[in-house]
């Protein structure tokens, strides 16, 4: 069966300009999460979705950074202003449900994004 | 607060021998605990998890990690290492107590494997 699938796989934008990465859960995950992975780090959480809510956004670094679901299923994370920081690979993440026991999140290959 | 740390960014083993990646966690009450591991190009894909049955947990491609809380440890090892073990692992936690659903990654191991 398919994957989480994230569009586009790779992103160049110039400072300042707005982006949208996309993210296709695995059909039928009600929880989908989004991480940001620098440079030889681990990911980091920036916010988790159940349904089409924002169940804890508590990881969005600033106020440019926004995410939706408004359909329960495919999701957008959108960055305004971007900055040279916010340079990394976005990770998007989905599980069968939100319960803790059934929280075996898979994960997508990422969208690497580049802030010139 | 929970955290992870990975002791070691880098291990190299030759082909055959003993794998060992070592994960300590800290929590006021014992996590669920993951490995991932992943692959240049690919994304994150689980090897394994505890969520408090078995302390030995066993996973894909004969990996396994014992969790200890006496230790705060969840260290993985595989008997014996093949070339195709190449890549980054990372330790992950997710909280028991509040039911928070993130994931906190460590910083991962880059597994090195020498003919």
């Amino acid at each position: 069966g398919a994957g989480v699938s994230q569009t586009p796989s790779n992103k160049v934008t110039e400072k300042g300009k707005y982006v949208e990465l996309r993210c296709d859960p695995i059909s039928g995950h009600t929880a989908l999460y989004w991480y940001r992975q620098s440079l030889g780090q681990g990911p980091e959480f920036l916010i988790y979705f159940q349904g089409t809510g924002a169940a804890d956004d508590s990881g969005l670094p600033n106020d440019r950074f926004f995410a939706v679901r408004p359909e329960g299923s495919v999701s957008t994370l959108k960055i305004q202003r971007t900055e040279r920081g916010d340079s990394a690979v976005y990770l998007c993440a989905s599980s069968k449900s939100g319960l803790v026991l059934e929280n075996t999140q898979y994960f997508g290959p990422g969208t690497r994004l580049t802030v010139l | 607060a929970q955290s992870v740390t990975q002791l070691g960014s880098h291990v190299s083993v030759s082909e055959g021998a003993l794998v060992l990646l070592r994960c300590n966690y800290s929590s006021s009450v014992p996590p669920y605990l993951f490995w991932y591991v992943q692959y240049p190009n690919q994304g994150l894909q689980l090897l394994l998890k505890y969520t408090s049955a078995a302390t030995l947990v066993k996973g894909i491609n004969g990996f396994e990690a014992e969790f200890k809380k006496s230790e705060t440890s969840f260290h993985l090892t595989k008997p014996s290492a093949h070339m195709s073990d190449a890549a980054e692992y990372f330790c992950a936690v997710s909280a028991k107590d509040t039911g928070r659903r993130a994931l906190t990654f460590g910083s991962g191991t880059r597994l090195q494997v020498q003919p």
